[in-house]
């Protein structure tokens, strides 16, 4: 079955420090598609970035990066140089082609608070 | 573009009347739209998938008589919490899809907060 863990419930960095935010995935289909989503206390929930699972580059937008490994089942998340405006939850998220309509499964979140 | 609205974006009400939530896709037409509950401090939970004019399918643990869903048009989907109780406070996003090359790209609203009293 398909699931997603966020093993870190919470991380505190002060400013200016790099973090990274763990994503594990489980699925049984060749065909997936991996998410993360920022969520600020507003609740409206922020796109950051898509993988499909046969592109395994890596990718850097801005502070941001991502790091895809099929091998270990992971897409994790690194902020460089973070800032408070980083301070939010995120999600990583898993959709399956095999689910026929993409439905998604989210994680459990990381709760991100980034000190002045 | 891509832009999906929900209505209200937040709401109060006394035990046991029923709310209705919309969710409409401003700029495009979309084929499948969801419905998440996220309580406080908790992640995202599917609730239900719809695809207009069809009946929506509804996750496990979801009672459907409850949770209502209408897809009526290609643009907007509602979800009725009948009957509601303190219980289903929370916070309802939903979201909307349309078919882009290979996959489905999902675009979330920016939710409904019900508070039960």
């Amino acid at each position: 079955a398909q699931k997603v863990t966020q093993a870190q419930t919470e991380i505190s960095v002060v400013e200016k420090e790099d973090v990274t935010l763990d994503c594990v995935y489980e699925t049984r289909d060749t065909t997936y598609y991996l998410f993360w989503y920022k969520q600020p206390p507003s609740g409206e929930l922020v796109f950051l970035i898509r993988r499909n699972s046969f592109d395994e580059q890596n990718e850097i937008s801005g502070r941001y990066s991502w790091n895809f490994q099929k091998s270990t089942s992971s897409f994790n998340f690194t902020i460089t140089a973070s800032q408070v405006v980083d301070s939010a939850v995120y999600f990583c998220a898993l959709s399956e082609a095999a689910s026929g309509t993409y439905k998604y499964i989210f994680g459990t979140g990381t709760r991100l608070k980034v000190l002045a | 573009g891509a832009v999906v609205s929900q209505h209200p974006s937040w709401v109060i009400c006394k035990s046991g009347t029923s709310v209705k939530i919309e969710c409409r896709s401003l700029d495009f037409q979309a084929t499948t739209m969801f419905w998440y509950r996220q309580f406080p401090k908790q992640s995202l939970m599917l609730m239900a998938t719809s695809n207009e004019g069809s009946k929506a399918t509804y996750e496990q643990g979801v009672e459907k008589d409850k949770f209502l869903i209408n897809h009526a048009s290609l643009t907007l989907s509602t979800l009725t919490v009948t009957s509601a109780h303190p219980e289903d406070s929370s916070f309802y996003i939903c979201s909307a899809s349309f078919r882009r090359g290979s996959y489905n790209e999902q675009f979330f609203g920016p939710g409904t907060r019900l508070t039960v009293l």
